[in-house]
């Protein structure tokens, strides 16, 4: 079946410019998560979604961070105002209730 | 807080030797256990895992862990290294009731010919 797809894979912006990051998780999941990997670094946890509310906000880096999801599936990473800073691989992943996490390929993030 | 360590940030193996990561957790409850690898430019794959019953669990492409709760360890072993096994491996933990997971912050094996 299908996995969790992320997209773009790749986004290259300009320092100001806001950016939109998509991820459809696997379909039935209700647990929704987003992370950041920097360059050789590990995972950094944004936000995660229970269905459509985000019981757990607590790893957004700031507020030009925000995130949605919407019918219980599809979610949307915005950053606004972009950094340099912000330059990272973005990492969506979906579970079941008490199931492992299951990894999209990521979006490349450069901010230039 | 839950938190997990994984020991040593770069790991080098001979092709055909043994490999072994270590993981620790932290908490008085046992929690879920997972080992996730990465290979370039790609998302993280599940390896195993870990939740009740048999503490030695068997994995895709001949890895193995240990659960041992007396050691609060989840160390992945596999006897005979390949040179596609050359990746990032992240162990990560999940408390029985909540829903946040914890990611050591990563080992990279190398796999010497």
């Amino acid at each position: 079946g299908a996995g969790v797809s992320q997209s773009p894979s790749n986004k290259v912006t300009e320092k100001g410019k806001d950016v939109e990051l998509r991820c459809d998780p696997i379909s039935g999941h209700t647990a929704l998560y987003w992370y950041r990997q920097s360059l050789g670094q590990g995972l950094e946890f944004l936000i995660y979604f229970q269905g459509n509310s985000a019981p757990d906000k607590s790893g957004l880096p700031s507020d030009r961070f925000s995130a949605e999801r919407t019918g219980g599936s599809v979610s949307t990473l915005t950053i606004q105002r972009t950094q340099q800073e912000d330059s990272a691989v973005y990492l969506c992943a979906s579970s079941l209730e008490t199931g492992p996490l299951h990894f999209g390929n990521g979006t490349r993030l450069t901010v230039t | 807080a839950q938190s997990v360590t994984q020991l040593g940030s770069h790991v080098s193996v001979s092709e055909g030797a043994l490999v072994l990561l270590r993981c620790n957790y932290s908490s008085s409850v046992p929690p879920y256990l997972f080992w996730y690898v990465q290979y370039p430019n790609q998302g993280l794959q599940l390896l195993l895992k870990y939740t009740t019953g048999a503490t030695l669990v068997k994995g895709i492409n001949g890895f193995e862990a240990e659960f041992k709760k007396s050691e609060t360890s989840f160390h992945l072993t596999k006897p005979s290294a390949h040179m596609s096994d050359a990746a990032e491996y992240f162990c990560a933990a999940k408390p029985a009731t909540g829903n946040q997971f914890y990611f050591g912050t990563g080992t990279s094996l190398t796999v010497i010919p």
